[in-house]
């Protein structure tokens, strides 16, 4: 596809239960992030990928939160036992290398999580 | 102190003239420099970086970076009223992106 797509666009749930988010980047970019965004505030890391491993998970907020990429593409952020605390827009974005002073993120358009 | 920092606004232009957002950051390793644009309800689009010190143009907007002064900038000149957004700096560390809570631009006619 020509940009980052994810899926669902909007996701409600009730507290406790198990979600997981999608992220397709752009064809060819090896590096992949994921954000969390709450109203009024910017994007807070939380984690990123380069290739099929996470190469810095450090903003992941506790072990509730859990995300893989297998194949080097797709990847799927994990949230287990949700809480109210986790709602929030989640952006995934992807960039052709990671670290490089040109490494510019393009940013899909999120999904909105509504813990209940 | 907050790692990006950025004035929260609202900021008020008159269309037409030039519309100043300023970012200061706390990490001297910080390697390169974004400016995102972000519309209600939208995700962020990037407009411009900058990794030297001194300025970069690219149409309307110039941003502006000092590393001395841990302080990066950008002017938009001719303001319209599609620049009204929200406008995030983000920083650049070892891998990976900070960014600021961004600065709300209203741009009245």
């Amino acid at each position: 596809g020509a940009g980052v797509s994810q899926t669902p666009s909007n996701k409600v749930t009730e507290k406790g239960k198990y979600v997981e988010l999608r992220c397709d980047p752009i064809s060819g970019h090896t590096a992949l992030y994921w954000y969390r965004q709450s109203l009024g505030q910017g994007p807070e890391f939380l984690i990123y990928f380069q290739g099929t491993g996470a190469a810095d998970d450090s903003g992941l907020p506790n072990d509730r939160f859990f995300a893989v990429r297998p194949e080097g593409s797709v990847s799927t952020l994990k949230i287990q036992r949700t809480e109210r605390g986790d709602s929030a827009v989640y952006l995934c974005a992807s960039a052709l290398r990671a670290g490089g002073p040109k490494d510019t993120q393009y940013f899909g358009p999120g999904t909105r999580l509504t813990v209940l | 102190q907050k790692e990006v920092e950025q004035n929260s606004g609202p900021l008020s232009v008159p269309e037409g003239a030039i519309a100043s957002l300023n970012c200061t950051y706390s990490d001297r390793g910080s390697q390169s420099f974004f400016w995102y644009r972000q519309y209600s309800g939208k995700s962020p689009e990037l407009i411009m970086f900058i990794y030297s010190n001194g300025d970069k143009e690219d149409g309307r907007f110039t941003a502006q970076l000092n590393k001395a002064s841990q302080y990066v900038s950008l002017l938009i000149r001719d303001s319209q009223p599609s620049d009204s957004a929200t406008y995030l700096c983000a920083v650049m560390g070892a891998s990976k992106i900070i960014f600021g809570s961004g600065t709300r631009l209203s741009i009245r006619p």
